[in-house]
């Protein structure tokens, strides 16, 4: 049973361009959250999204990023017009329903991704 | 807010010394509490959880307790191994899927 796959591991874009990092959360999970680690920083929440619906955005950036989970494949962390300040670890967890008070998901290994 | 603090550090031990890390929650709500652990160039890993005031999380040695009274859920091992050197975050939620970390504490144990 594999766990939470993202992919790339690692990703390395200039200034300006667009950075995609999938995320295939847990088989038989519908539900996956995505979060930030910036350096010598915790994990920040980013946006939790069911298949085909975002159910809250609110630790996302207004600008330049978007989520999607559709209703095949992977979720899609997407930044546009990436800036050094993007360069961070991005990781992705699921979980099979919405977890409950106490409840804790998985998390995939991340998507460390270096703007140059 | 919902914040976690926890004790910054590097923490560098030698095998078989007692490990505490501490960390400290903002009293907003009723938390459940979390320990994650990340091995260096992996994502974290769940390693103990608490959901109410008491309860006591344990595994593979660690054990840390739901504090109200001092709002802290403080991260304990009796006898650490070289095996154990990770970083260690403590995180809160409220909602239930929205996780609050702390800024991770690094340890490293020596042979």
């Amino acid at each position: 049973n594999a766990g939470v796959m993202q992919n790339p591991r690692h990703l390395v874009r200039r200034r300006g361009q667009e950075a995609r990092l999938r995320c295939s959360p847990m088989k038989g999970h519908s539900h996956v959250y995505w979060y930030r680690q910036l350096p010598e920083e915790g994990l920040k929440f980013m946006v939790y999204l069911q298949k085909e619906n975002i159910i809250d955005e609110s630790g996302m950036p207004k600008e330049r990023f978007s989520a999607e989970f559709p209703k095949e494949g992977p979720s899609i962390l997407r930044i546009q017009q990436v800036v050094r300040g993007d360069s961070a670890a991005y990781f992705c967890a699921s979980s099979p329903t919405e977890p409950g008070q106490g409840f804790a998901y998985t998390f995939g290994s991340g998507t460390r991704l270096t703007v140059v | 807010g919902n914040s976690v603090t926890q004790m910054e550090g590097p923490v560098t031990l030698s095998e078989e010394a007692f490990l505490t890390i501490n960390c400290t929650y903002t009293a907003t709500g009723y938390p459940s509490l979390f320990w994650y652990v990340q091995y260096p160039g992996e994502g974290l890993q769940l390693l103990l959880k608490a959901t109410k005031a008491d309860d006591k999380g344990s595994n593979k040695g660690f054990e840390a307790t739901y504090r109200k009274e001092t709002t802290s859920f403080h991260l304990e091992k009796g006898s650490v191994q070289v095996s154990d050197s990770a970083v260690y975050f403590c995180a809160r939620t409220n909602s239930g899927y929205a996780l609050n970390f702390g800024k991770g504490t690094s340890l490293l144990v020596t042979p």
